[in-house]
């Protein structure tokens, strides 16, 4: 079983539209969570950043950590076709160096 | 100018071949990464360095080497080429000791490496 776990899709949606895109993991070590959005032929960049559980707001970008679930989410509001990526989801625990990522959803926002 | 460069940014090569790939930074970050992706499999670290003289092993090293050549430059090597080694191929630094409590990772552009 991998430590992290995350559909590949693609994901289909119309301009407008709310995105949920999510991950499920197994280390309960895991304190430090992130939203990387990679565009084609490009290299991944951060998106959002989150310490423990709870929830954090950017925009039309929302972070949302259940540890009791070992879940993540990120949801976008009102879609645009520039949101069109790959998005990764990653993790680390408190003093470690290793993050761990997920494969990647592929998202396409269709104008 | 990008913070985190790599080049060459293609490379289409033959097995057996000794390719080195190369990554040069100005963050001043003092932590280097190597990954390379595949489709399905996500990121997976090859080598990282948390300073010029202190190189690690990652997951998935077999058949790679690196070298920091100073504090902004990490090389990596493939030694004797093989098609199972085609993948792209990305580059990250972060500074945890530079004062980025978060340590967060900034990625090159990458490099699209092809074994024949």
């Amino acid at each position: 079983q991998k430590e992290v776990e995350q559909d590949p899709g693609p994901l289909s949606v119309p301009e407008g539209a709310i995105v949920s895109l999510n991950c499920t993991y197994s280390n309960s070590a895991f304190q430090y969570f992130m939203w990387y959005r990679q565009y084609s032929r490009k290299g991944p960049e951060l998106l959002m950043y989150t310490y423990s559980s709870g929830n954090k707001e950017d925009g039309r970008f929302t972070a949302q950590v259940d540890k009791s679930s070992k879940y993540i989410s990120l949801f976008i509001r009102d879609s645009q076709p520039s949101d069109s990526a790959t998005y990764l989801c990653a993790m680390r625990n408190t003093g470690g160096f290793k993050t761990i990522f997920g494969a990647g959803t592929r998202l396409f926002v269709k104008a | 100018d990008a913070d985190v460069t790599q080049t060459p940014r293609n490379r289409i090569t033959k097995t057996g071949k000794r390719i080195m790939l190369e990554c040069s930074q100005t963050k001043g970050h003092d932590r280097m990464y190597w990954y390379r992706q595949d489709p399905g499999l996500g990121l997976r670290l090859i080598y990282y360095s948390f300073d010029v003289k202190d190189i690690n092993k990652g997951e998935i090293s077999d058949g790679y080497s690196v070298s920091r050549q100073a504090q902004a430059k990490f090389s990596l090597s493939l030694e004797s080429a093989i098609p199972n080694q085609t993948a792209l191929y990305f580059c990250a630094t972060s500074g945890l000791t530079s004062g980025d409590s978060t340590d967060t990772q900034y990625f090159g552009p990458g490099t699209r490496l092809t074994v024949l």
